[in-house]
């Protein structure tokens, strides 16, 4: 069964809304998750590190201030794209190691459609 | 700049027959490299993976091979099955976890 489970799993919004994505670790504590994006026949693309209780940490030209990512405990990640527009519409995949340097488990998805 | 390449974006084999996924990378850096399979609008899911420290994995009728000198890694799936039939991301890491993909490889698999 999942391990990391991920909400919603599509969402359409309006522009310059703002819209939040959850990730779950189900069965294990999660210090570290990350967030990633894809666009169409394209690889995933890291854009955050998520760290329980700090700051999280973004790749080169991803936007903190629009992409709010929050790690309040052991168990939730959550994505907060701000202000959406339709260039923001991709697949977001959260994903979580059970420990460090093993394989680490994705969430199901967010197919984001910005109108 | 590219560090993960899998330069096949697709491969068609027949069922029965080995299918061989290749990966290339640049980053000598790199100590832990995966496989992941993933269907349209589903997150990836774990296939195997492998340490710099062995040149080879296996795993029922998964194995994967790291050739360090070559920067090369490659996934061979015998038999191959029609419901192998995905998307088949090669990633690395530099013992943090954070993981860089390549851009993935469409395997059919015809009955």
């Amino acid at each position: 069964g999942a391990v990391v489970s991920q909400h919603p799993s599509w969402v359409i919004c309006k522009s310059g809304t703002s819209v939040k994505i959850e990730c779950r670790s189900l069965d294990f504590q999660a210090t570290t998750m990350f967030w990633y994006r894809q666009f169409p026949k394209q690889s995933l693309m890291l854009m955050a590190t998520s760290n329980e209780g700090s700051k999280a940490t973004y790749e080169q030209g991803v936007e903190k201030d629009k992409f709010l990512i929050n790690h309040a405990s052991l168990t939730l990640s959550t994505l907060t794209v701000t202000s959406a527009h339709p260039e923001d519409s991709s697949f977001y995949i959260c994903s979580a190691p059970r420990m460090e340097n093993t394989e680490a488990f994705f969430g199901q998805g967010t197919r984001l459609t910005v109108v | 700049d590219q560090q993960v390449k899998q330069n096949s974006p697709s491969l068609s084999v027949q069922e029965g027959r080995i299918s061989i996924l290749n990966c290339d990378y640049t980053n000598s850096m790199f100590d832990y490299f995966l496989w992941y399979k993933k269907y349209p609008a589903e997150g990836p899911t774990f296939l195997i993976s492998i340490s710099s420290i062995k040149d080879k994995n296996e795993d029922g009728r998964f194995t994967v091979f790291l050739n360090k000198s070559a920067k090369h890694l490659s996934l061979h799936i015998v038999p191959s099955q029609p419901g192998d039939s995905a998307v088949y991301f090669c990633a690395a890491s530099v013992s943090n976890y954070k993981l860089t993909f390549g851009k993935g490889t469409l395997l059919t698999v015809n009955p």
